[in-house]
């Protein structure tokens, strides 16, 4: 079965960085991309990006071009999100999720990261 | 930029139909595909209606896409409400020239 599986909560300050990662199980990597959305407290989904696992192309939220990263290790089947720069604001829940396409459906979900910015 | 807009919340009585819109801000809604995700407290989202209207493989035919060009707008049907739908939906679609992802603000569902 198709599995997603991110790594723990994080806390870091205002100004550091943080890589998630996302590991993939049950099916073939390279054959989907994975999106990476977040989701302060309380908040709605915001949709921050997506890679090809099969390239490493990637389409990126203009409000976090320049601070985000996203790249994929086909050895491993992992995927990774790095945003830099980090604010108080960027305290969220991040999730990873599977997409054939940029514009296509989120088909399978990670459990999610919470990672928290805070001085 | 393209932005998509939801009713913040809406509520309805178990066994009644609820509609939830999503209306887009600018060009053709129906240029791109819109999912709609289901969202219970504390869980990731789960996709109840793909590429407009389709549902995956375990949503219950209670759930239905459509889209209304007319007025730019994506719509979630619940019919036959029971309160284990209560939940927030979001809609979901991509804006073309900005080669990005586009989320809805979500609309909290309740069943009284």
């Amino acid at each position: 079965q198709v599995q997603l599986v991110q790594s723990g909560a994080e806390v870091k300050k205002p100004g550091a960085s943080v890589k998630v990662s996302c590991k993939a199980s049950g099916y073939t990597f390279t054959s989907y991309g994975i999106g990476w959305v977040r989701q302060a407290p309380g908040q709605g989904l915001e949709w921050m990006g997506w890679i090809s696992s099969y390239n490493g192309n990637t389409n990126y939220a203009q409000k976090l071009q320049g601070r985000v990263t996203m790249t994929t290790d086909t050895s491993t089947s992992t995927a990774y999100m790095e945003l830099r720069s980090l604010r108080s604001d960027d305290t969220a829940v991040y999730y990873c999720a599977r997409a054939l396409m940029v514009y296509v459906n989120f088909d399978y979900w990670g459990q999610g990261t919470l990672v928290t910015v805070s001085s | 930029n393209f932005m998509l807009t939801q009713p913040h919340s809406v509520s309805e009585s178990p066994g009644k139909t609820v509609t939830i819109s999503c209306t887009g801000s600018s060009g053709s809604i129906a240029s791109n595909y819109v999912q709609w995700y289901q969202q219970r407290p504390g869980s990731a989202p789960t996709t109840v209606i793909y590429e407009d209207n389709q549902r995956p493989s375990g949503v219950p035919d209670r759930f239905s896409g459509s889209i209304d060009s007319s007025s730019n707008s994506a719509s979630l049907t619940i019919s036959g409400l029971k309160t284990e739908d209560e939940a927030d939906y979001y809609c979901q679609s991509y804006d073309g020239i900005n080669h990005g992802g586009v989320f809805g603000g979500g609309t909290k569902l309740t069943v009284l």
